[in-house]
């Protein structure tokens, strides 16, 4: 199965910061990445998909990067509905994984 | 709008099958990929499987001995079974409409709202 490790697991951040999350695959997957923000009680939304195409309805402050190995998500003004956890899913192998998630919070 | 709702049990003794439908509301089920995915309490996600509507299937490899799916288009409903269950199947179970059957497009562009599988005696 392919691997994908986020980084940070955990972010604190204020209203306006810039933010970046990481997704690293362990073998390479082409733009086959996307992006899901999930809050507490709630399904998974999607963001981002082919790594960098923003998903109908989202805001533009969420933009995706990336190709291979090596990802990135970045909000790049933290709005108050932004806190949650964040998770990565690679879609290049039959078998489909997510990372670990990457949880945002106020600081 | 397209809608999905899982149900099921929401207890299941331990060495039991796990049993769970998701009925599609507001739209066909055909032509689509439909996944299952669960969340333990305050961990992150897995990918259980997906079924298209002609009933082909593809499952997590860690799961497979265990998991069927089916598909009843005539109901506009899909289902999960997971046999032999102990307390670690214990999660919320999502339902998700797969976007698109392409390769690489396999994500999931609309969700459950999850229901919570305990597993107990």
């Amino acid at each position: 199965d392919i691997q994908l490790t986020q980084s940070p697991s955990f972010l604190s951040a204020s209203v306006g910061d810039r933010v970046t999350i990481t997704c690293r695959a362990s073998q390479g997957i082409s733009s086959y990445l996307a992006w899901y923000q999930q809050k507490p009680g709630k399904a998974p939304k999607l963001l981002i998909y082919a790594a960098s195409t923003l998903q109908s309805g989202v805001p533009s402050r969420f933009s995706g990067s990336g190709s291979g190995t090596e990802f990135t998500l970045t909000i790049s003004s933290l709005q108050p509905e932004d806190f949650a956890t964040y998770y990565c899913q690679q879609l290049n192998s039959y078998t489909l994984t997510f990372g670990g998630g990457t949880k945002v919070e106020i600081k | 709008q397209v809608q999905l709702q899982e149900s099921g049990p929401g207890l299941v003794k331990p060495s039991e099958t796990l049993s769970l439908t998701c009925t599609v509301s507001g739209g066909s089920i055909s032509s689509y990929y439909w996944s299952w995915i669960r969340q333990p309490a305050g961990k992150g996600l897995e990918w259980i499987g997906r079924i298209y509507t002609s009933g082909s299937t593809n499952y997590n490899p860690s799961l497979k001995s265990r998991v069927t799916m089916s598909v009843d288009t005539s109901k506009n409903q899909f289902s999960l079974k997971l046999s032999s269950v102990t307390a670690a199947d214990t999660a919320v179970y999502y339902c998700a409409r797969v976007a698109s059957g392409s390769y690489g497009l396999w994500y999931f562009d609309l969700w459950g709202r999850g229901t919570l599988v305990t597993v107990s005696s």
